[in-house]
């Protein structure tokens, strides 16, 4: 069974501060990874997505991807209020498009 | 910017009836896929298509499921018989290519609640 694991919080961050979420994956075959923000009864909408090893920075976020340890991170700078959702980690793995997503975790952004 | 459109919004349908999701993927994308999430728990991938076939579905999609792209722009899930534990969020999504590089689009999903 393929998993994609995440601490389901919340994880609270006072607003300005960076909020730091994980994921683990267990299929090494993984091949492409996915955060995507869902907020409360909303659909889940693409933040950024990595396939190499290192560090992706689009804006305020950075994914950070270490396949060796199976280990995907997101970084979110100056969080803000209106970053407090569910944040879902999901992979795909090299043989066919499915995605399989973790549990998420939930951020909640702190004035 | 384009987006994957889904309709209903919310499906209230009696046990044992028939419904079928409609979902219009972005125009230029050539892989549709059916995911949904049950209240509280994970988004669960059901089926991947792609040239007017199947290319993948999980063990949740069994017999009582079906898909189809009708024409040029709908892309539809039916589910026949429909029980109680039916009821979730189904997404629609779309994707360009499938190489990796290219990320999954979600609609705004149907809320279907199974009386």
């Amino acid at each position: 069974q393929k998993e994609v694991e995440q601490n389901s919080g919340p994880l609270s961050v006072p607003e300005g501060a960076i909020a730091s979420l994980n994921c683990t994956y267990s299929d090494r075959g993984s091949q492409s990874f996915f955060w995507y923000r869902q907020y409360s009864g909303k659909s889940p909408e693409l933040i950024m997505f990595i396939y190499s090893n290192g560090d992706k920075e689009d804006g305020r976020f950075t994914a950070q991807l270490n396949k060796a340890s199976q280990y995907v991170s997101l970084l979110i700078r100056d969080s803000q209020p209106s970053d407090s959702a569910t944040y879902l980690c999901a992979a795909k793995e090299a043989a066919g498009n499915k995605l399989t997503f973790g549990g998420g975790t939930r951020v909640l952004v702190k004035p | 910017e384009p987006e994957v459109t889904q309709t209903p919004s919310h499906q209230v349908t009696q046990m044992g009836q028939e419904v079928i999701l409609r979902c219009v993927p972005i125009s230029n994308h050539l892989y549709f896929y059916w995911y949904r999430q049950i209240l509280g728990q994970k988004v669960e991938f059901l089926v991947s298509f792609y040239n007017n076939e199947i290319s993948e579905k999980s063990e949740i999609f069994d017999d009582q499921f079906s898909v189809e792209r009708p024409d040029g722009s709908n892309f539809t899930l039916k589910i026949r018989s429909t029980k109680l534990e039916d009821s979730a969020m189904y997404f629609c999504a779309s994707s360009g290519v499938v190489d990796g590089n290219q990320p999954q689009h979600f609609g705004d999903g149907t809320r279907l609640s199974i009386l």
